[in-house]
């Protein structure tokens, strides 16, 4: 079983709609993160939390929200679904310290219709 | 100026010859560098990470660290052709992991 799990793994949605998207780790890590990949642009960063009371905005936070429920689970939210945020996005964690070296999870593919 | 920045690539490496991978940042105050290697569709997985100017090398790979010139390296010796992927460059910054747009390698059989 992955240490850092997405679900769901592929999803196809229309403008307008609210999706979630939802991540699990089994790494015992204090950090979480969401990024979102795509063609040309590498990895952006959307949100990041270092413990259950502390959310941080990333590069392009604009259009998300996030919700750490606990040390080990931190979802992402589209309130509104638009076209442009169709990616790959992707959740991560880290130690605090030992460098912060980040752990993926394996993806979430999301097209917005 | 990009934070992180990598040529885009395709870089085109003969197999069995070294393949240098080169990232340049912009804040002198980052503290930790990483190379990830992602194949396409899939999730990146590290490499190595160096925090020391110098030289870190682990199996065929080498990370080079220059803080004076804000330079960081990857050096793949006997390159295979299952090197060839995308290998991004990130750089830690005031806690936060910030990736460069990644090169893509091409390893010719």
């Amino acid at each position: 079983d992955a240490d850092v799990t997405q679900t769901p793994r592929n999803r196809i949605t229309k403008t307008g709609k609210r999706i979630m998207l939802e991540c699990s780790q089994t790494k015992g890590h204090d950090r979480m993160y969401w990024y979102r990949q795509d063609p040309g642009l590498g990895l952006r960063l959307i949100y990041y939390s270092f413990d259950v009371k502390d959310i941080n905005k990333g590069e392009i936070s604009d259009g998300y929200s996030v919700s750490r429920q606990a040390q080990a689970k931190f979802s992402l939210s589209l309130e509104s679904a638009i076209p442009n945020q169709t990616a790959l996005y992707f959740c991560a964690t880290s130690e605090t310290g030992a460098g912060n070296t980040i752990y993926f999870g394996e993806g979430s593919w999301l097209t917005v219709v | 100026q990009k934070e992180v920045e990598q040529n885009s690539g395709p870089l085109s490496v003969p197999e069995g010859a070294i393949a240098s991978l080169n990232c340049t940042y912009s804040d002198r105050g980052s503290q930790s560098f990483f190379w990830y290697r992602q194949y396409s569709g899939k999730s990146p997985e590290l490499i190595m990470f160096i925090y020391s100017n110098g030289d870190k090398e682990d199996g065929r790979f080498t990370a080079q660290l220059n803080k004076a010139s804000q330079y960081v390296s990857l050096l793949i010796r006997d390159s295979q052709p299952s090197d060839s992927a995308t290998y991004l460059c990130a750089v830690k910054r005031d806690d936060k992991i910030i990736f460069g747009k990644g090169t893509r390698l091409h390893i010719l059989p």
